[in-house]
């Protein structure tokens, strides 16, 4: 069965670094792409970016590009989600989920509740 | 850049009644566009994908349609855990996956 477990809520202050993971098991983790979405507060589903852990390719939304940074430890089956500098508008549900031989995204992290607030 | 319109925003039938979701894209995305359910406090599951092909699991009552610009989705007899949000998404800039802005299937 392919799972996505994601790590647990985080609160953090603006200006602090974060670093959340996404860890797949189930399947062969370095031959399927990985994408992250962001879900502000009562909004809807943003596409951040998305990854391939075999070789590390990463694509970003422009939305997107230059505010998180995307990554993978293959040796370890996990994917991260990163930012240096966080801000009050960080603060929302970002979910994980691995692209099916169809290319949508099939399988889904629980998701990580991320807080930023002084 | 391919802007996804869901509508209408919010849906109020009754358990048993017929849904119908639409997805307008701003340009052609062939028949690339997928439909995800949400219900609060989890993630989204894939429920159609290429249009019309329903992914694992998903019950018959779900159905999808359209290529192009226009897109629906129709859940045939609305059943107590259907009510939820629904997006549509699609990938003809893969591997950009922009989200419609979502419908909320409510209960009348």
């Amino acid at each position: 069965e392919v799972q996505l477990v994601q790590s647990g809520v985080e609160v953090k202050k603006p200006g602090e670094s974060l670093k959340i993971s996404c860890k797949g098991s189930g399947y062969s983790f370095t031959n399927y792409w990985i994408g992250w979405v962001r879900q502000m507060p009562g909004k809807g589903l943003e596409w951040m970016g998305i990854i391939y852990p075999g070789d590390s390719d990463t694509r970003y939304s422009p939305a997107f590009q230059g505010q998180v940074t995307i990554s993978a430890d293959k040796s370890i089956s996990t994917a991260y989600l990163q930012w240096s500098s966080l801000k009050a508008s960080d603060t929302a549900m970002y979910y994980c989920a691995r692209l099916a031989s169809s290319g949508w995204p099939q399988s889904w992290g629980q998701g990580t509740l991320v807080t930023v607030s002084s | 850049e391919i802007v996804l319109t869901q509508s209408p925003a919010t849906l109020s039938l009754s358990p048993g009644e017929r849904a119908t979701l639409s997805c307008r894209a701003s340009q052609s995305v062939s028949s690339y566009l997928a439909w995800y359910q949400q219900k609060p406090g989890q993630a989204p599951r894939l429920l159609i994908y290429d249009a019309s092909n329903r992914a694992t699991g998903i019950p018959a009552r779900f159905s999808g349609s359209g290529s192009g610009t226009d897109f629906t989705l129709t859940i045939s007899s609305l059943e107590p855990e259907d009510f939820a949000v629904y997006y549509c998404q699609q990938r003809t800039n893969w591997p950009e996956l922009p989200f419609g802005g979502g419908t909320k299937v409510e209960i009348k």
